[in-house]
């Protein structure tokens, strides 16, 4: 049972675009969203997190919107970067200690 | 100031041979998890510690096991390795409301 969903595997824009990458989530009890980023070879780093209390989240080129009705979350990437191409991994939990990741998806930015 | 530490990097096991797989930490956080990564399964929580000398099993428990006898490390122990077992693991502490993770360590077992 596949608690958060990110249903496509691969993203790819032009750079100076922006990336739209979703997630879905089935759990109504989950209060806390995270997007992490993942580079080859290394561990995923923290990238912007939002609480069920906000619809949205905003940190420089990235924002995270949050519709609860739908059970959903989107991380916005404007304007999208060489540099941000990655795995990324949209992650929630109730309670903080316990996360629940998606499968990733890899964004390419085309030059 | 390391953050997360983990090794070995890289490591090949045959089939039934045992390892410790060693995270360090000196952020002095409390909380310490192992992941495991395969290609298209995202992270999989395998065990979590709260505080030293506490764990707890995570998603995929199976197979390993783990220790914390300090707060700055905890180690995860393959007994007797699985093919099912290759993957990429990883360390993470927890600060406030976020996971921060080592680089990894990538097994194979043949």
């Amino acid at each position: 049972d596949q608690q958060v969903k990110q249903n496509s595997p691969s993203l790819s824009v032009q750079e100076g675009r922006i990336s739209i990458l979703n997630c879905d989530y089935t759990n109504s009890m989950f209060d806390y969203f995270l997007w992490y980023k993942k580079y080859p070879a290394e561990g995923p780093t923290f990238l912007i997190s939002i609480s069920s209390i906000k619809d949205k989240n905003e940190d420089g080129r990235f924002t995270v919107f949050l519709n609860k009705s739908a059970k959903h979350l989107s991380l916005h990437i404007v304007p999208s970067q060489p540099g941000d191409s990655a795995v990324y991994f949209c992650a929630a939990t109730r309670v903080i200690s316990k996360l629940t990741f998606g499968k990733g998806i890899t964004l390419s930015v085309r030059p | 100031n390391a953050g997360v530490t983990q090794t070995p990097k890289f490591q090949v096991l045959k089939t039934g041979q045992s390892m410790t797989l060693q995270c360090a930490q000196d952020m002095n956080h409390n909380s310490m998890y192992w992941y495991r990564q395969d290609p298209g399964m995202g992270l999989r929580l395998i065990y979590y510690s709260a505080s030293e000398g506490t764990t707890d099993k995570g998603e995929v428990p199976n197979g390993y096991n783990v220790s914390r006898l300090n707060k700055r490390e905890f180690s995860l122990r393959l007994e007797s390795a699985a093919p099912s077992q290759t993957s990429v693991y990883f360390c993470a502490t927890l600060r406030a409301d976020t996971q921060y993770f080592g680089p990894g360590t990538r097994l194979t077992v043949l």
